[in-house]
């Protein structure tokens, strides 16, 4: 069986300062990884996935996510945070079904002046 | 517009009286989901379509029913909600390819008295 856990709960930032969400999945198959990410009081909307292929995965917004197969893996950065980028986010992993995405709990990311 | 629609958005209601939560999908979409969010949990998938009259359980789905008679709509039904299932539900379609990712729609936030 699948698992994700995002390793931080909350994570605080100043304004352009670089920034790592962190993320770590456990399945016995192959696997295609998400990050979501929610802003207040709005669903979900992709950040961006790895299906295959390139492991360094660039999204919206300037993140951008490595998959590290041998780390089981697949961390989101960004080298300067906006006070836009405040929000909620999730990272997935769905296997070859393709229809059961697990979720993390998810990161508070908390951007300040 | 491509999107997912979630009606009523917000609703507040007594333990034990039935309710249903609407959702559509204008993207000929063959998978549709139900999921609820919790704080510190994330997001556990509730049910699941893979088509027409296909329908099958997630993690929780205890005190929970769907249906699936239409490709577009997938509403999720509480026969007799209990407090514990107060919470942020999301419901979200993809087409039938792993390849793609999930659209969310943007929330219906319940609250049982």
């Amino acid at each position: 069986a699948q698992s994700v856990t995002q390793l931080d709960s909350q994570v605080p930032v100043f304004e352009e300062a670089p920034v790592e969400l962190r993320c770590n999945y456990s399945s016995s198959v192959s696997v295609y990884l998400f990050w979501y990410v929610q802003y207040p009081n709005q669903g979900l909307q992709l950040l961006l996935k790895y299906l295959s292929g390139s492991t360094l995965v660039k999204g919206i917004n300037g993140f951008e996510a490595e998959f590290n197969k041998s780390q089981t893996s697949f961390h989101l950065r960004k080298p300067s945070v906006h006070i836009s980028d405040t929000a909620e986010y999730f990272c997935a992993v769905s296997e070859n079904s393709g229809y059961a995405l697990n979720f993390g709990k998810g990161t508070s990311l908390l951007v300040t002046p | 517009e491509a999107q997912v629609t979630q009606n009523p958005r917000y609703l507040i209601t007594v333990t034990g009286k039935k309710l249903t939560v609407t959702c559509s999908q204008n993207m000929n979409h063959e998978y549709m989901s139900w999921y609820r969010q919790d704080p510190g949990l994330g997001l556990r998938q509730i049910y699941y379509s893979m088509n027409v009259e296909v329908t099958d359980k997630g993690d929780v789905p205890e005190g929970y029913k769907v249906s699936r008679k239409e490709k577009r709509n997938f509403p999720l039904i509480l026969e007799s909600p209990s407090p514990n299932q107060t919470s942020l539900y999301f419901c979200a379609s993809s087409p039938a390819s792993f390849l793609v990712h999930w659209f969310f729609g943007p929330g219906t936030r319940l609250t049982v008295l």
